[in-house]
């Protein structure tokens, strides 16, 4: 079974430094994506970044960067030059990605609250 | 990014009384969806897969018969929560993957339900 963990319930950082969200997960299957999702106080869902499992660079977008690192079976989140907006609830998920690109739905971690001191 | 609408985003409703969650896919099609449930302070923890055309099918523990879903067309499912009571309040949240090569879910804005 597929399974995401995240140990840090709450981190703090300093205005305009960067921050690494952990995130490891554990599944069986050779073809899966990883996601990191961003909640802000009123509940909707922002996704951020995306790593295929066969992807053999580190994904990046904008200010987020995920270390993908396969043979620990981690994806942490890297939030670069942190600003007071970037608080908020932070998922790592991952989905199974099935013969003929089919997609299962997201399993989440139980998620990391940031929080951006000025 | 794609966009996945979900309306009413809160509604409050007495004990007994059902309430309907829409969920629309706006510019791309939907075969699948997912609905979520989300706890204060807590993880998603999906509640079902709704497929357009056909059945839903439930996680393990959720109820089908209280929570009915109907995908009838491919940018549109709803979630019914009948005969609501005040523990099925919570946040509820849909999401749907373009496809097409496009990997990540787009999720609607949830809805906050509080049965009194």
């Amino acid at each position: 079974a597929q399974k995401i963990t995240q140990t840090q319930p709450g981190m703090f950082v300093q205005e305009k430094e960067a921050v690494t969200l952990d995130c490891t997960y554990d599944t069986s299957d050779q073809s899966y994506g990883l996601f990191w999702y961003k909640q802000p106080s009123s509940g909707e869902m922002i996704f951020l970044i995306y790593q295929g499992s066969y992807d053999e660079q580190n994904a990046t977008e904008g200010r987020y960067s995920l270390n993908f690192q396969k043979a620990r079976k981690s994806a942490n989140l890297v939030i670069s030059a942190s600003q007071l907006g970037d608080s908020a609830m932070y998922f790592c998920a991952m989905r199974e990605i099935g013969y003929g690109g089919s997609q299962g739905n997201l399993i989440f971690g139980k998620g990391t609250k940031l929080s951006v001191k000025p | 990014g794609a966009v996945v609408s979900q309306h009413p985003s809160r509604v409050i409703c007495k004990s007994g009384t059902s309430v309907k969650i829409e969920c629309r896919s706006l510019d791309f099609q939907a075969t699948t969806m997912f609905w979520y449930r989300q706890f204060p302070k807590q993880s998603l923890m999906l509640m079902a897969t709704s497929n357009e055309g056909s059945k839903a099918t439930y996680e393990q523990g959720v109820e089908k018969d209280k929570f009915l879903i109907n995908h009838a067309s491919l940018t549109l499912s709803t979630l019914t929560v009948t005969s609501a009571h005040p523990e099925d309040s919570s946040f509820y949240i849909c999401s749907a993957t373009p496809g097409q090569g496009r990997p990540e879910a787009f999720f609607g804005q949830g809805t906050r339900l509080t049965v009194v």
